[in-house]
């Protein structure tokens, strides 16, 4: 079945330690691939996307994805995380490349950031 | 740019009652997008505009609610006969193609829906 999967539900980081939440999906073409960001009680704020090209992207606030083909997958990565940087972050596919282009969203990940 | 506006912000109702939302999208976005997301999950994928044709709609949208955006302009989903099942993040997003046919959608702050 097509989904987005967001393996880890909780992640806990130090302040000051490198991040990386994970991210797989399954969908026969590449779709288009998103990371966003929601901090309690707020909307969605979009953190970077990969439409093609460079596999590696970057992002806002120090963010980047690497998509990787054979993996299927667009894992989300910070060298050094901030208090400020704990929210919940969701990947969100884009399964078709035509007409119209709803998000298809994983389960998201919430981080802590401990001091 | 101003950003997508979503009102009100938050809403209680009581179960039968009905309840509208409105989102302003950005000014120059023809697209039009309402999701819906619950405690611990992503959003999901409610209905779908472009300019003021609403083209696609999901299963999870029942009988009971309706969308429009008369002008393809602002958008409101109203929702009758609330249930307690309808309590809800309800998020809007507008988005434009670039040249790319490529889009970008941009979300507002959403409204929490609790019925009680």
């Amino acid at each position: 079945a097509q989904s987005v999967t967001q393996p880890d539900i909780h992640i806990t980081v130090s302040e000051g330690a490198s991040l990386e939440l994970r991210c797989n999906y399954s969908y026969g073409a590449t779709p288009y691939l998103f990371w966003y960001v929601q901090s309690p009680g707020q909307g969605l704020q979009l953190l970077l996307k990969y439409f093609s090209g460079d596999t590696l992207v970057q992002g806002i606030k120090g963010f980047e994805a690497e998509f990787k083909r054979s993996q299927s997958s667009f894992n989300l990565r910070k060298p050094s995380v901030h208090w400020s940087d704990a929210a919940e972050y969701f990947c969100a596919v884009s399964p078709s490349r035509t007409g119209f282009q709803k998000l298809v969203f994983g389960t998201g990940t919430r981080l802590l950031v401990s001091p | 740019d101003t950003g997508v506006s979503q009102n009100p912000r938050h809403k209680i109702t009581k179960r039968g009652q009905n309840v509208t939302f409105r989102c302003d999208p950005i000014s120059e976005h023809n697209r039009l997008y309402w999701y819906r997301q619950t405690l611990g999950q992503g959003p999901e994928f409610l209905t779908y505009f472009q300019n003021e044709a609403q083209l696609e709609k999901s299963r999870l949208l029942s009988d009971r609610f309706s969308a429009e955006r008369p002008k393809g302009s602002f958008s409101t989903l109203e929702i009758q006969r609330t249930e307690q099942g309808d309590s809800a993040m309800y998020l809007c997003a507008s988005s434009s193609r670039d040249r790319g046919l490529q889009e970008t959608q941009y979300f507002g702050p959403g409204t929490r829906l609790l019925v009680l």
